[in-house]
């Protein structure tokens, strides 16, 4: 059990540019969440997916955000246009289940600063 | 919707101190509890759960029951080290849909002093 690996773990970039993180969920586990933390806060959720389908998109992710998990694996979250306010933390998690709750499991996180 | 509520922080204690951070919530249904722990620049690390009343999780020394009555998992430690000094969330599963989503609380920095 490797754990959850996220990819990179700080990202600086100018206002306008595009970024794009990726993260390798715990291998046999066939569910997948990105939250994203601010400063002093805690994890927010952004989306899910049950293997390669996203099942649900919070409010908090705009147009500009759109997440993909191809073939079930990996997962990556694109960010278009960044915008000062996406500087956040961005986190994964993994868990695995076909009903009820399960436990997740986080990734080091991806430090994005906009400037 | 559910939410939860930490003690505000920072938290100091000196080694060897008793802990207590409060976390209440606020769900419909019956959530599972979590207590997680990030350490500086580092992602979140599960430190114990409970998935139903009366549940009690435990983890290195860490403990947090499960209180239906009082909405409440309140997370504890007999004897701090500095080590432990880290920032604490409380969370509650979201379930619906079939699946569960984490709502956290906002995090209490706890400091421990040698």
């Amino acid at each position: 059990d490797t754990g959850v690996s996220q990819d990179p773990r700080h990202k600086i970039t100018k206002r306008g540019q595009n970024v794009t993180f990726r993260c390798d969920p715990i291998s046999e586990h066939n569910r997948l969440y990105w939250y994203r933390q601010t400063l002093g806060q805690g994890p927010e959720f952004l989306t899910y997916f049950q293997n390669e389908a996203q099942l649900e998109k919070s409010r908090l992710l705009s147009d500009r955000f759109s997440a993909e998990r191809p073939k079930g694996s990996f997962s990556t979250l694109e960010i278009q246009r960044t915008e000062q306010g996406d500087s956040a933390m961005y986190l994964c998690a993994s868990g695995s289940g076909t009903g009820g709750a399960d436990t997740q499991y986080f990734g080091p996180g991806t430090r994005l600063t906009v400037l | 919707g559910d939410s939860v509520t930490q003690m505000e922080g920072p938290v100091t204690l000196s080694e060897e101190a008793f802990l207590t951070i409060n976390c209440t919530y606020t769900a419909t249904g019956y959530p599972s509890l979590f207590w997680y722990v990030q350490y500086p620049g580092e992602g979140l690390q599960l430190l114990l759960k409970a998935t139903k009343a009366d549940d009690k999780g435990s983890n290195k020394g860490f403990e947090a029951t499960y209180r239906k009555e009082t909405t409440s998992f309140h997370l504890e430690k007999g004897s701090v080290q500095v080590s432990d000094s880290a920032v604490y969330f409380c969370a509650l599963s979201s379930f619906s849909g079939g699946y569960n989503k984490l709502i956290f609380g906002a995090g209490t920095r706890l400091a421990v002093h040698p």
